[in-house]
């Protein structure tokens, strides 16, 4: 079974430039995670999918930050214009819907963005 | 809020003892999860505690005690390849609250 799929691996841009991430997950989860990862630091939640539907996005800061899932299959998240404190590792994770209190998120190898 | 706290960074010798502590405050509780992640990698789940109590699963145990927000992974007969991250994660309502994660490094 192939796991959670994400694109690029890595990814430099200049400031101010828009950039985007690409995320497959495993097949039949409908729920969807965006983390951002810090160096040093543990993954904070960007955006949580269920289905097409984002349930919560409160953490993603929504002048600079955008998501989507199309269809509740692939989704993508894009930042336009990036910062320099936007350079951190982008997780993507799936999980079987979360209506349970046990559903084990399974992540994908992440996307390391640098800002110069 | 949500609060949680683990050590910044551990040592140990190969072929010994650890345990990782973790303390938690969130506003809800579904469970508490470990995962590894080695430097430049995923994280990967380890273990799952939604009761109190000790579960082990090989080289690995974690233990939970909700009534005082505390959880640690114990992991025995530390092998090179242990030397990465571990994060403790409580699931609260849907989501999950990460800690900063701790660093062990096995020395030979």
């Amino acid at each position: 079974e192939a796991g959670v799929v994400q694109s690029p691996r890595y990814k430099i841009i200049e400031k101010k430039q828009p950039v985007a991430f690409w995320c497959n997950p495993i097949s039949g989860h409908n729920t969807l995670y965006w983390y951002r990862q810090n160096l040093g630091q543990g993954p904070e939640l960007l955006i949580r999918y269920e289905n097409e539907e984002a349930v919560d996005d409160s953490q993603l800061p929504k002048d600079r930050f955008s998501a989507e899932r199309l269809k509740g299959v692939d989704s993508t998240l894009k930042i336009q214009p990036a910062e320099l404190g936007d350079s951190a590792v982008y997780l993507c994770a799936s999980s079987f819907r979360s209506g349970s209190k046990y559903n084990e998120q399974f992540f994908g190898p992440g996307t390391r963005l640098t800002v110069l | 809020g949500q609060n949680i706290d683990q050590p910044t960074e551990m040592t140990a010798t190969e072929g010994a003892i650890v345990q990782i502590n973790c303390t938690y405050q969130t506003s809800g509780f579904n469970g508490l999860f470990w995962y590894q992640q080695h430097a430049a990698e995923a994280p990967t789940f380890l273990s799952y505690n939604v009761l109190d109590g000790l579960e082990e699963k090989g080289r690995f145990s974690s233990f939970l005690s909700r009534s005082k927000g505390y959880s640690y992974l114990l992991l025995k007969e530390l092998q090179m390849k242990d030397s990465a991250s571990y994060l403790c994660a409580v699931k609260s309502g849907q989501n999950f609250v990460f800690g900063p994660g701790t660093r062990l490094s096995v020395l030979p």
